[in-house]
């Protein structure tokens, strides 16, 4: 089966502009979630979608934002980028959670922020 | 505050050698998950333990559970080059999904 893609593999934008980053779950799955890995801090969690509403919140400023289709598919939008906002950013789908079959990442987009 | 620490951070070692890394909290999990993440990749999922004092095995892998649910510790038993890369510990508490991370212990395995 195919596995969760995200798009694109790779990105360089200037400060001050927005950004947004595509992910296609595995089918089948409705839950949708993103996160930000960096060297410093780790992987932190953005948001998670299920049925196209926003289930959770990590503690991330406003400029980070996201939705989610009825096919499932889900963007996150960054606005007026700063240098920090360079990391890899994933997604991860799962049918259902930690106990059932566990979380199945993309491979990430690569943002860099010049 | 990072909830689930690992340790150590780093390792470097020889083919054929053993290792054991871990992941360590004072909070209690419902689940523990362990991934491992490639250069340029996402994390890949190789487990996840549910009760105290779990066992289970994935190859030369073996991944245990501590018995209060509060830590965890992965095995790799004769190291491989293939083994090279970032192992996270990933645990998710009560009956929430907001998952709780390590920051993850970077392995090299040197032929």
């Amino acid at each position: 089966k195919a596995g969760v893609t995200q798009t694109p593999r790779y990105l360089i934008k200037t400060r001050g502009q927005q950004v947004t980053l595509s992910c296609s779950p595995i089918s089948g799955h409705r839950s949708v979630s993103w996160y930000q890995q960096t060297p410093g801090q780790g992987l932190q969690f953005l948001f998670e979608y299920f049925s196209e509403t926003q289930r959770n919140k990590g503690n991330f400023p406003g400029r980070f934002s996201g939705r989610q289709f009825s096919n499932s598919r889900s963007e996150m939008n960054v606005s007026t980028l700063e240098l920090g906002d360079s990391a890899l950013y994933l997604c991860a789908s799962t049918l259902g959670g930690a106990l059932y079959g566990g979380y199945t990442f993309g491979s990430g987009t690569r943002l860099t922020v010049v | 505050t990072q909830l689930l620490e690992q340790s150590p951070q780093f390792l470097s070692i020889q083919e054929g050698e053993n290792l054991t890394v871990y992941c360590n909290s004072s909070s209690v999990f419902s689940s523990l998950q362990w991934y491992r993440q490639e250069p340029g990749e996402g994390p890949v999922l190789l487990v996840t333990v549910v009760t105290g004092g779990e066992v289970k095995k994935l190859k030369r892998l073996t991944f245990q559970f501590g018995d209060a649910r509060k830590d965890s510790s992965l095995h790799i038993t004769a190291a491989q080059p293939g083994d090279t890369g970032l192992y996270l510990c990933i645990g998710t508490q009560g009956g929430s999904e907001k998952l709780v991370f390590g920051k993850g212990t970077k392995l090299t395995v040197n032929p």
